[in-house]
């Protein structure tokens, strides 16, 4: 089965850029959306399509997909983006959902 | 605007089944489908399977297979999920979230989550 690999955490300063990834092989097949997920809240769509953003999202948030690794860009941090972060693909040969492991974002 | 309503927190003994539903308000339920998203206490976000509001298809995870069932009720709007032969590590919050046809499966409304807690 398919499997995503992501860094189980992360830092980053207000105002800097936080990068978030996301590795599977050869992923740039396949359609990445991030979910970002705060403390006792349901998952909220932050990027799909791999860089495509839902109505409301700031723009600070964007997203990549290259090779082997996806990218979820945060810039301009703010401290409410401390959060746990997810990505996601369809995979078509099992036509199941993946998850990532996820990647909590502290935010200093 | 677009809600998905899930039904209260629920607890059963091991060896019981439960039953979490889904109610869709807002927008053509037919036009979408629904899947099914655990997470345990500190863990991350498992797939558990997948309807069709279309036709009534389901996929499911293959660690899921034979005991979990979804089903929809068209004339309410409404979707169920049930799991049985529960275990202690079936102990998680249940999201349902929405895709819609002809795009890639991604989630753009999810359910506020429904916590089903296995204890003896």
């Amino acid at each position: 089965s398919y499997v995503l690999t992501q860094p189980p955490s992360g830092s980053v300063a207000p105002g800097q850029t936080a990068r978030i990834t996301c590795e599977g092989n050869n992923i740039r097949s396949k359609s990445v959306h991030w979910y970002q997920q705060r403390p006792g809240q349901a998952p909220v769509l932050v990027v799909y399509d791999d860089s495509d953003r839902p109505s409301g999202i700031p723009e600070r948030f964007s997203g990549s997909n290259s090779g082997n690794t996806a990218t979820l860009t945060i810039s301009r941090v703010e401290a409410g983006d401390e959060a746990d972060y997810y990505c996601q693909v369809w995979d078509s040969r099992s036509d199941h959902v993946v998850f990532g492991g996820g990647t909590k974002l502290t935010v200093l | 605007q677009v809600q998905l309503v899930q039904s209260g927190a629920e607890v059963r003994k091991p060896g019981a089944s439960v039953n979490v539903s889904c109610k869709a308000s807002e927008y053509t339920f037919t036009n979408y489908y629904i899947h099914w998203v655990r997470q345990a206490p500190g863990q991350g976000l498992e797939w558990m399977g997948i309807i069709n509001l279309g036709g009534g298809g389901t996929g499911y995870a293959q660690r899921f297979q034979g005991r979990v069932t979804m089903t929809m009720d068209t004339s309410t709007s409404t979707v169920y999920m049930q799991l049985s032969s529960l275990r202690s590590e079936d102990t998680a919050i249940y999201y349902c979230a929405r895709s819609e046809f002809g795009a890639d499966h991604y989630f753009d409304y999810l359910g506020q989550g429904t916590l089903v807690t296995v204890s003896s």
